[in-house]
């Protein structure tokens, strides 16, 4: 299995505009995760589905983000408009099991806003 | 509030010696306890997990410890090998499947 692939490696964009992030799972993962690290924050879970349904999205920090798995390979996170401090690297994992379970991560985004 | 702390941001050991790193959590009910290694422009990669009904879990030379009465886990690594330096993340997860990371030690081991 190629693993967790996220894309894009690395995105700039600059303050108010759209960005998508993308991230296939691992096949037959029925767990996907999206954090956020930040030198501020650490690595910080935003949101996570199962079997493409969102359970718990308390750490998306406002509206101007959403993430959605329109099926069972593919995940966006998207943030709009984007903000210099949403700066940041963001991973995607994935994983079989939830409760104790390791989680796979992706090699994550790298994302600037200037 | 930070329920899962790392307060050692860095470790440096020399080759063939033990490394120890350490995880303090505040929440009782967290289940599960894992730690995970990352490098430079990758993502975390799973290392060794423990269950909050053991005391200690061991994988080849990596052997985690967890005292539930202190809120205390650690990770040790014999013998350290320059291949692993890396960040260290400890995470802890509830039943309900949420895990909260630490802010992750740098483990240097010198040659």
């Amino acid at each position: 299995d190629a693993g967790v692939i996220q894309s894009p490696r690395h995105e700039v964009t600059e303050m108010g505009q759209e960005v998508t992030l993308r991230c296939k799972p691992i096949s037959g993962h029925d767990y996907l995760f999206w954090y956020r690290q930040t030198m501020m924050r650490g690595l910080e879970l935003l949101i996570y589905f199962n079997n493409n349904v969102p359970i718990d999205d308390s750490g998306m920090p406002e509206d101007r983000f959403s993430a959605k798995m329109p099926n069972a390979s593919f995940s966006t996170l998207k943030i709009q408009p984007s903000e210099p401090r949403d700066s940041a690297v963001y991973f995607c994992a994935s994983s079989p099991r939830l409760a104790g379970y390791e989680q796979y991560f992706g090699p994550g985004t790298r994302l600037t806003v200037t | 509030d930070q329920q899962v702390k790392q307060n050692s941001p860095s470790l440096s050991v020399q080759e063939g010696r033990i490394s120890i790193l350490n995880c303090d959590y505040t929440n009782s009910m967290f289940d599960y306890f894992l730690w995970y290694k990352k490098y430079p422009a990758e993502g975390p990669t799973f290392l060794i997990s423990i269950s909050s009904i053991k005391d200690k879990n061991e994988d080849g030379r990596f052997t985690v410890f967890l005292n539930k009465s202190a809120k205390h886990l650690s990770l040790h690594i014999v013998p350290s090998q320059p291949g692993d330096s890396a960040v260290y993340f400890c995470a802890a997860v509830t039943n309900a499947g949420k895990s909260t990371f630490g802010d992750g030690t740098t483990l240097t081991v010198k040659p």
